[in-house]
């Protein structure tokens, strides 16, 4: 298994909070990227990283911004947490480019009350 | 827009039955195609990678078809341990970062 740990794995939190989620890979893989998972939806991209301090937005950015400081690392805020961001978030790595796998991370499931 | 298709299912087969799943994609300019395993409530892990030649490993069978737009997975001689949700996955065109995911297919094998 790819090298990929997420922390927190399980957070409750209330409306109006800030929340970061922290994405470590020991890959050295360039890519980092963040999705959500919901019912009913396929997993979307929040925000990916192409390199340090290199971050994009995604499918369904609003609400949230990421940074990315060091290879290894990748943060995910949540501002100004909201019942909609009620989710679980997975974090992915690839060595490459688009035509490399993406190996995921374990997921960190996000309540917000 | 449904950028990736699936039938959610359930299929529900005994065990060493045959199973197909099919996906069709909207963007012809994708580039890249996989199917994904995702048991519950873990994270999503890479079955294959599809080929337009088409492309095996062991009890599975990936094909692609590009005129149609079309990803089919073939699963052969179905174990317990095949029960998951197979998620059809396409690259949003080329030199694009984005994958985008189906909402998966969940397959239940059965004694």
């Amino acid at each position: 298994d790819a090298g990929i740990t997420q922390s927190p794995r399980h957070k409750v939190t209330e409306t109006g909070t800030p929340v970061t989620l922290r994405c470590h890979q020991t890959e050295n893989h360039r890519y980092m990227y963040w999705y959500r998972q919901d019912p009913g939806h396929g997993l979307r991209l929040i925000h990916y990283s192409y390199g340090v301090k290199d971050t994009d937005k995604g499918e369904v950015s609003d609400g949230y911004s990421v940074s990315r400081s060091k290879t290894e690392d990748f943060l995910l805020t949540l501002e100004s947490a909201t019942s909609s961001q009620t989710s679980v978030y997975f974090c992915a790595i690839s060595e490459s480019t688009y035509t490399d796998t993406q190996y995921f991370g374990p997921g960190t499931r996000l309540t917000v009350l | 827009r449904k950028e990736v298709e699936q039938d959610p299912g359930p299929f529900n087969v005994p065990e060493g039955a045959t199973v197909a799943f099919n996906c069709t994609y909207s963007n012809s300019a994708s580039q890249s195609f996989f199917w994904y395993r995702q048991d519950c409530r873990k994270e999503p892990k890479l079955l294959m990678s599809v080929y337009s030649s088409g492309n095996e490993d062991g009890r599975f069978t990936a094909q692609l078809n590009r005129a149609s737009q079309y990803i089919s997975l073939l699963i052969r001689d179905s174990k317990l341990s095949d029960s998951a949700t197979y998620l059809c996955v396409v690259n949003s065109g080329a030199g694009s970062y984005q994958l985008t995911f189906g909402k998966g297919t969940k397959l239940s094998v059965i004694p």
